[in-house]
């Protein structure tokens, strides 16, 4: 069964880096690309980044300065950190398989002081 | 990066009724490998999204036919038969052709 679980603090202060982690399972890293999805609050769907199955990695061009995806495919997780976090940060971080099949339950992240 | 126009942003309908969605994108959706990477999501309340459609026409695993997609190029729809309850949220067109994928701004559709 293929899941996808996030996992990350619910408050970052701003100008402070988020750092979520993305543990998956019922499927290979080195198989399949995993892609980051947020969502602002009530609003709609934004594509960050995504940590392919080799190892490369692409991002938004409008969010490419302030974010990184790495991996550790013993653990089979995805990380994603992005710096400098303003309001406008806060939302429900996704991250999910590339073919779109399968999502995690989100992780809610508010940037406040 | 390449616009995804989702309309109507709203519709409300009837249990049984029948609707349309349509998602127009500023470029042409065709890969060089042939594929157009057209898809939908839907996104009910509180919930993930869940694929509903893959390129273009391509039922996601479990959705029930009474989901449809049809389409090319740059002009998508995603019709949806008979109604049911279950069926309300918010629906994104999402296009994967092109990096950065896009999402359309979504329709919510309601249930009267």
């Amino acid at each position: 069964q293929v899941q996808l679980t996030e996992s990350g603090p619910g408050l970052v202060h701003p100008s402070e880096t988020l750092s979520l982690t993305c543990t998956v399972s019922g499927f290979s890293l080195t198989g399949y690309s995993v892609y980051w999805v947020r969502q602002p609050s009530g609003k709609g769907l934004e594509w960050m980044g995504r940590m392919r199955y080799n190892g490369d990695t692409s991002y938004n061009s409008a969010l490419k300065s302030r974010l990184s995806i790495s991996r550790d495919t013993s653990k089979n997780q995805v990380f994603l950190k992005m710096n400098s976090l303003q309001t406008d940060d806060t939302g429900t971080y996704y991250c999910t398989r590339d073919r779109g099949d399968a999502w995690g339950q989100g992780a809610s992240v508010t940037v406040s002081s | 990066d390449v616009v995804m126009t989702q309309t109507p942003p709203s519709l409300s309908v009837a249990i049984g009724q029948s609707v349309s969605i349509s998602c127009k994108s500023s470029q042409s959706l065709v890969y060089s490998d042939g594929k157009t990477y057209l898809h939908w999501l839907l996104q009910s309340p509180g919930q993930s999204p869940k694929l509903l459609i893959y390129q273009v026409s391509n039922l996601g695993s479990g959705v029930p036919d009474r989901f449809s997609g049809t389409g090319s190029q740059k002009d998508f729809t995603l019709k949806i038969s008979r109604v049911e309850a279950e069926d309300l949220g918010v629906y994104y067109c999402v296009q994967a052709t092109h990096f950065p994928l896009t999402f359309g701004s979504g329709t919510k559709l309601e249930i009267k």
